[in-house]
C-alpha cells in the first residue's frame, strides 16, 4: 500500500452538490494536512490536524469542512462550492517535529461546474 | 511579505547537464527547516531534500544537493546530470521553528524542462 492515498482522483460536481474527499496514510504519522493548489498559485495550506485535533484553519470558507476521525484518515467535506474552488486538493502527512518532511498523496482534481 | 521566493518561473536544461533552481526565504526564526519538492505532471508532490538551519554541511541526496547560504537566506537546489524524467515543477518550502503546527510555506514553483 502506498504511503498516502486520496480518493477520488478526479471529481466534477455542481455548485449545489455535497461530496467528500478522502485521504488515508499508512505511514504511522500523527499530523495531517489539506492543501489547495490553484493554477499559477503557490500551494495554500487549508487545515492542519495534529494528533487528531485541528490546530490550524487558514481562513477557509465554511463550505469546506474537514474531519479527522483517527490519525490515519482525513476527510474534506464539500458543499455549495463555487467555480473558483476548482483546483487540485492535496493531502499530506508527517510526524510532528520541525525536520520531518511531509508526504503527499496524488491529489484530487476538483472541477466545480 | 512573501516568505519563500522562487524567481525563475521556467528553466530549460540540456540532458546530462547540471541546473540550479533558486530559492530565497525570509524568517526571523533561528531554527527552521528548508525542503524541496518535485511535482510531475501527474500532480503528486515528491519530497527531494531537507536542510536544517543548524546543519553545517549542505544536504545531498543522490543527484540532488542543496546550496545553503544562511547569511544570504538562500537555499538553491542543484540537480546534477539532468535526466528527461527530471522535467517537472519544483517547489521550495520552509517550516519555521516557531510554528507549532508543522505547516510548510511554499514558494511559487519553478518549471524545469530537460531537453534531449
Amino acid at each position: 500500500e502506498t504511503g498516502v492515498t486520496q480518493t477520488p482522483r478526479h471529481l466534477v460536481m455542481g455548485m449545489t452538490n455535497k461530496k467528500s474527499l478522502k485521504c488515508e496514510q499508512h505511514l504511522g504519522h500523527n499530523a495531517m494536512y489539506w492543501y489547495k493548489q490553484s493554477a499559477k498559485k503557490p500551494l495554500e495550506l487549508m487545515f492542519v490536524y495534529s494528533l487528531e485535533e485541528r490546530v490550524e484553519n487558514n481562513s477557509v470558507p465554511s463550505r469546506f469542512s474537514p474531519e479527522c476521525p483517527n490519525s490515519s484518515h482525513l476527510f474534506l467535506h464539500l458543499h455549495t462550492l463555487q467555480p473558483e474552488d476548482s483546483a487540485l486538493y492535496l493531502c499530506a502527512s508527517s510526524r510532528r517535529g520541525q525536520s520531518y518532511e511531509q508526504y503527499f498523496g496524488p491529489g484530487t482534481r476538483l472541477t466545480v461546474t | 511579505a512573501q516568505k519563500i521566493t522562487q524567481t525563475q518561473p521556467g528553466m530549460f536544461v540540456q540532458e546530462k547537464e547540471a541546473v540550479t533552481l533558486d530559492c530565497t526565504y525570509d524568517t526571523s526564526d533561528q531554527s527552521y527547516g528548508l525542503f524541496w519538492y518535485k511535482q510531475p505532471s501527474s500532480g503528486e508532490m515528491i519530497f527531494l531534500i531537507y536542510q536544517g538551519s543548524y546543519d553545517e554541511q549542505n544536504a545531498t541526496e543522490g543527484r540532488y544537493s542543496l546550496n545553503f547560504q544562511k547569511a544570504r537566506k538562500s537555499a538553491n537546489l542543484v540537480i546534477s546530470a539532468s535526466q528527461l524524467g527530471d522535467s517537472a515543477m519544483y517547489f521550495c518550502a520552509m517550516r519555521e521553528g516557531s510554528s507549532n503546527t508543522g505547516k510548510l510555506i511554499f514558494g511559487q514553483g519553478t518549471t524545469l524542462q530537460v531537453k534531449p
